[in-house]
């Protein structure tokens, strides 16, 4: 168990560029999720995928961001048309539903961009 | 709306003192909860959860935290800080049965003086 991998670490764009994350959940979890942590706030739930199927999405996932989970494997984040508000941490979690799965989600490291 | 209240921004105890940060949460049905805590620079890690059952629940380093449903509370309490303690603390709800989406607090930040 390798944990929760997130890549880039730190990512700073200039405003109107286009950037990409990756997620890699530990590898037995079904689930994956991501969370936006923006200074001196908790994460905010953005989305989440069971298998390859993205399940829920919150109002905070404008048009200009999208996720995928192509395998039911590792995850990528897409924000497009970047802007300064855009700027947060990033943060990938995922769980097991699988039977004796106790629902806990572990996070990564997080992604931190910056929109300058 | 689900939400969860955690109303102590900052927090600063000395080391060796008890601590207790507080949890309060407002959902439909009684959640699932949780307690993280985040370090500078690193990702959440969970420190306990509760699910149902007894209500005081034991967690990692030292740390237990009281589920009271007539306060919707779930407080993080520990009897002897350590300075490795200081972090940023998060409670967390997730709906029961799946805690697939889970609501944050906005965290309360805790210092420990020698």
């Amino acid at each position: 168990d390798t944990g929760v991998s997130q890549d880039p670490r730190h990512k700073i764009t200039k405003r109107g560029q286009n950037v990409t994350f990756r997620c890699d959940p530990i590898s037995e979890h079904n689930r994956l999720y991501w969370y936006r942590q923006t200074l001196g706030q908790g994460p905010e739930f953005l989305t989440y995928f069971q298998n390859e199927a993205q399940l829920e999405k919150s109002r905070l996932l404008s048009d200009r961001f999208s996720a995928e989970r192509p395998k039911g494997s590792f995850s990528t984040l897409e924000i497009q048309r970047t802007e300064q508000g855009d700027s947060a941490m990033y943060l990938c979690a995922s769980s097991s539903t699988l039977a004796g799965a106790n629902y806990e989600q572990y996070f990564g490291p997080g992604t931190r961009l910056t929109v300058t | 709306a689900q939400s969860v209240t955690q109303p102590d921004i900052h927090i600063t105890v000395s080391e060796g003192a008890s601590l207790e940060l507080r949890c309060n949460y407002s959902y439909g049905a009684t959640p699932y909860l949780f307690w993280y805590v985040q370090s500078p620079g690193q990702g959440l890690q969970l420190l306990l959860k509760y699910f149902s059952g007894d209500t005081l629940v034991q967690g990692i380093k030292g740390f237990e935290a009281e589920f009271k449903r007539s306060q919707s509370s779930f407080n993080l309490r520990k009897p002897s800080v350590h300075w490795s303690d200081a972090a940023e603390y998060f409670c967390a709800a997730g709906l029961s049965g799946s805690a697939r989406q889970l609501t944050f607090g906005s965290g309360t930040q805790l210092t420990v003086l020698p």
